[in-house]
């Protein structure tokens, strides 16, 4: 299994909801990312974790919670978001932290 | 951070060779160079990356100058499907290990 995958692929949400992104891999991968991406945009990194440990926050809101239960799994829980965070949210994994990283297709996150 | 810098967009002919440039002056000695590419709706895709020497994959080709300062993906015959945005990143020491994707280049591939 070679690839990252994530779900669900679009979610709409209302300020007040609560609900989360799962990403997964298989490839034995000990670094998990999680990236926003807003549209015409590059990514935006947003969290790092390395051997399930967080590792790097980029001064997220929090109102956006990472979770690492396992190295294989890495969720982001979502919590009175504003519209201004809908965008493609996108989660990644390395074999370490600072190799190369491989993507999964992302969330389409819409916050109404 | 360092920083790289690319042309905003490029064109190429289909099954023609394609050279993407990308400057990096600031480029520090643990820096590697990392090419990431991204396709219309999908999440970006690891192209290659190279620390000295030039490199080889199925993918692409990485010619890096001597000095290190600047570096060209080279994509040896230009498919629809190449069409993208390609971005050059510097990974290492100088980010603290972080992917920082910046403008990137949009490649538009003509049949």
């Amino acid at each position: 299994d070679t690839e990252v995958t994530q779900t669900p692929k679009h979610l709409v949400m209302g300020m007040t909801n609560k609900k989360s992104l799962k990403c997964e891999q298989h490839m034995g991968h000990r670094a998990m990312y999680w990236y926003k991406q807003k549209a015409k945009k590059p990514p935006e990194l947003m969290f790092v974790y390395s051997y399930e440990k967080l590792s790097i926050n980029e001064s997220v809101p929090s109102r956006f919670s990472p979770e690492c239960p396992n190295s294989s799994l890495l969720n982001l829980h979502l919590h009175a978001l504003q519209p201004e965070d809908s965008a493609l949210y996108l989660c990644a994994s390395s074999p370490r932290q600072g190799y190369e990283q491989y993507f999964g297709p992302g969330t389409r996150l819409t916050v109404t | 951070d360092a920083k790289t810098t690319q042309p905003n967009s490029m064109e190429s002919n289909e099954e023609e060779p394609v050279h993407l440039p990308c400057n990096h002056s600031t480029i520090s000695g643990t820096d590697y160079i990392h090419w990431y590419r991204q396709l219309p709706s999908q999440g970006p895709e690891y192209v290659i990356h190279g620390l000295t020497s030039n490199v080889n994959n199925r993918m692409a080709s990485l010619a890096i100058a001597e000095d290190r300062k600047s570096s060209t993906l080279i994509l040896h015959r230009a498919t629809l499907r190449d069409a993208a945005v390609y971005y050059c990143i510097l990974y290492g020491s100088s980010n603290t290990g972080k992917l920082i994707f910046g403008q990137g280049t949009t490649l538009q591939v003509k049949p």
